[in-house]
């Protein structure tokens, strides 16, 4: 069936890296996004990806697998405030032509000291 | 501006009643989304307007209405509250178009059911 599949928690340290994997199973795919999302406040857009790949935006990079299922957000020279939840949202387009966006849980990731 | 505005933020309702929530952007999108967000969970999307035809999920269909009158507003509407409807509530919103698939989310509404 569809879905959108992310680890629940990362922890890395500051001035590393990061790597948010996400998983995902649509009929009609037609694009994944990510998004940060700290506590309390609305989701933000980070990137969109759609042909596979690995799309380099500085500090954030998302890489695209379509046969695969798969794509990874990947945070370099980790700051203590990249400590946040990072969403990956699916695009699946329908038969009417239209996009229903799938979300998945989050990756609560906490970067430390 | 680029902010996509909720009404209101908090609103405590009581399990039988209706609820109404409010979202309106004015970056002239065509395609503005309504979605549940529970603890833990992942923001599960309830359905959206693509210009005035309104797309509800096969699951939550019958449990909630919308309506948008113009470009700029988009309401949710629960007809009868029960206390499974108790989340945040968020709407977001995009523009169809070359790489523009990128969604505005407002700042939510969280409703309690009592």
């Amino acid at each position: 069936g569809q879905g959108v599949e992310q680890p629940d928690n990362l922890m890395s340290v500051e001035g590393t890296f990061a790597r948010v994997n996400c998983t995902y199973s649509t009929s009609g795919f037609n694009g994944l996004s990510w998004y940060q999302q700290r506590e309390g406040h609305a989701p933000v857009f980070l990137s969109y990806v759609v042909l596979d790949g690995l799309k380099d935006s500085g500090h954030f990079s998302t890489f695209l697998s379509r046969s695969n299922g798969y794509s990874y957000l990947l945070l370099t020279e980790l700051q203590i405030k990249d400590s946040a939840s990072y969403l990956c949202a699916v695009r699946d387009r329908g038969a009417s032509n239209t996009d229903k966006v799938v979300f998945g849980t989050g990756t609560r990731l906490q970067v430390s000291p | 501006d680029t902010t996509v505005k909720q009404n209101p933020r908090y609103k405590l309702a009581r399990v039988g009643k209706p609820v109404n929530l409010i979202c309106s952007q004015t970056m002239n999108h065509d395609t503005m989304y309504w979605y549940q967000k529970k603890p833990n969970q992942a923001p599960k999307l309830l359905l959206f307007y693509y210009d005035k035809i309104l797309n509800r999920e096969a699951d939550t269909f019958e449990k909630f209405q919308s309506s948008r009158p113009n470009n700029s507003f988009c309401s949710l509407y629960i007809g009868s509250a029960g206390l499974e409807y108790s989340a945040m509530y968020l709407c977001a919103s995009s523009r169809l178009g070359q790489d523009s698939y990128e969604q505005y989310f407002g700042p939510g509404t969280r409703l309690t059911v009592l």
